[in-house]
């Protein structure tokens, strides 16, 4: 399979615990994108990486939440002292650009986060 | 800023009956316009897209959108639907400017009924 994978796909844990999620995008894409998604809504960006470099962090990445992509390949997502509120479903995107500067955002499968 | 309105949250419709998503986005600058779609329990997958030139977009199982500038819209419709088509479906906007990050709108669950 050569889509954007995610793991775990599903993740349930206890208030206060701290938990790491897995994007591996689609190969030789440089861009990597974390959104996520509330029960009614659409997805909403967090952060996006163009190789290893972190570009941009939305507000609504609390200082609980944080992303690398150490090597410019995977990402990890982590989020420390989970609350009831940050149940959602993650999901990451990979593109590569071209030179037009569209680039299209292949999503992966999502991993769904329950708080407890 | 950019927004993305979807006014329906829920659109019901009969096997074979044509339907029309309603999208409306604000923006001051201008933006790429895509729409999503979600089956259950799956990822986001690109529907359609406009980037340029002809203002109706096709997809391969016979979605269409039109972009309209003058009423900042971008519906989706589809003469005939099916079962299959149930689900999720998302407008987003994209700023030509610094592509990178999706705006998107709340969603519209397309329900079929045999």
């Amino acid at each position: 399979d050569t889509g954007v994978s995610q793991d775990p796909r599903h993740k349930i844990t206890k208030r206060g615990q701290n938990v790491t999620f897995r994007c591996d995008p689609i190969s030789e894409h440089n861009r990597l994108y974390w959104y996520r998604q509330t029960l009614g809504q659409g997805p909403e960006f967090l952060t996006y990486f163009q190789n290893e470099a972190q570009l941009e962090k939305s507000r609504l990445l609390s200082d609980r939440f944080s992303a690398e992509r150490p090597k410019g390949s995977f990402s990890t997502l982590e989020i420390q002292r989970t609350e009831q509120g940050d149940s959602a479903m993650y999901l990451c995107a990979s593109s590569s650009r071209d030179s037009t500067g569209y680039n299209e955002q292949f999503f992966g499968p999502g991993t769904r986060l329950t708080v407890l | 800023a950019q927004s993305v309105t979807q006014l329906d949250s829920q659109v019901p419709v009969f096997e074979e009956a044509p339907v029309e998503l309603r999208c409306n986005y604000s923006s001051s600058v201008s933006v790429y316009l895509f729409w999503y779609v979600q089956y259950p329990n799956q990822g986001l997958q690109l529907l359609l897209k406009y980037l340029s030139g002809s203002t109706l977009v096709e997809s391969i199982n016979g979605f269409e959108a039109e972009f309209n500038k003058s009423q900042t819209s971008f519906h989706l419709r589809k003469p005939s639907v099916h079962i299959s088509d149930t689900a999720e479906y998302f407008c987003a906007v994209l700023r030509m400017d610094s592509s990178y990050k999706l705006i998107f709108g709340s969603g519209t669950r397309l329900l079929v009924r045999p």
